[in-house]
């Protein structure tokens, strides 16, 4: 069974940062593309990030680049999410996602963890 | 960047069928994916590659491509269709839709 799972959110202040990392297990993690995902309070989906299967190719949304760093350990089956400069506008429950396609789009999600800045 | 435009809500009767669209200049040339979200849930692909259905989504469910928007069909929809539904394709998520079943 696919499962991701996610930690390290939390309560930050404004520029503060925070190190969100995935687990994940019943799959062959080092095969498989992976994006973070997050939902403001009340609001819709936004993508965040794309890491190829190596960690060779990364996007990122205009959003948070220059102050987000994805990466990945594929000996620990771990994705991670750096996030540094953290504003209001980041306050979100942040979703580890397996992409399915290549292009952002996900088949299996965690269950997210919330990330709250605020002084 | 582009974006991809849903109506905000759409309401069917039970047993009615539920359409929610997506629109997007390059749906032509990139698949697109639609998720349900069930409040305090995470998201559950319900479509992939326009119109392909994962295994254990009901057979209600289907979608279709035409141009520059995709469709996403719920056929006989019932209560527990109620949700919220967001289209994605390269990397951009529609505004999503809430469906309520009246």
């Amino acid at each position: 069974e696919v499962q991701l799972v996610e930690s390290g959110g939390g309560l930050v202040q404004p520029g503060g940062s925070l190190r969100l990392s995935c687990a994940a297990s019943g799959f062959t993690f080092s095969s498989y593309e992976m994006n973070w995902v997050r939902q403001a309070p009340g609001k819709g989906l936004e993508w965040v990030s794309y890491i190829s299967s190596s960690g060779s190719t990364i996007y990122y949304a205009d959003s948070v680049k220059g102050r987000f760093t994805i990466s990945r350990d594929n000996a620990k089956n771990s994705l991670y999410l750096q996030m540094n400069s953290l504003r209001a506008e980041d306050t979100a429950v942040y979703y580890c996602a397996r992409d399915m396609g290549g292009d952002g789009s996900a088949d299996y999600w965690g269950q997210g963890t919330l990330v709250t800045v605020s002084s | 960047s582009y974006e991809l435009t849903q109506p905000p809500s759409v309401s069917v009767s039970p047993g009615q069928t539920a359409r929610i669209t997506c629109s997007g200049d390059a749906l032509p040339k990139q698949y697109a994916y639609w998720y349900q979200q069930k409040p305090g849930q995470a998201p559950v692909l319900v479509i992939y590659k326009d119109s392909e259905r994962p295994s254990g989504i009901p057979e209600r469910f289907s979608g279709s491509s035409s141009g520059t928007t995709v469709t996403l069909t719920i056929s006989g929809v019932q209560a527990e269709d109620e949700a919220d539904y967001y289209c994605q394709s390269a990397y951009r998520f529609g505004g999503g839709t809430k469906l309520t079943v009246l």
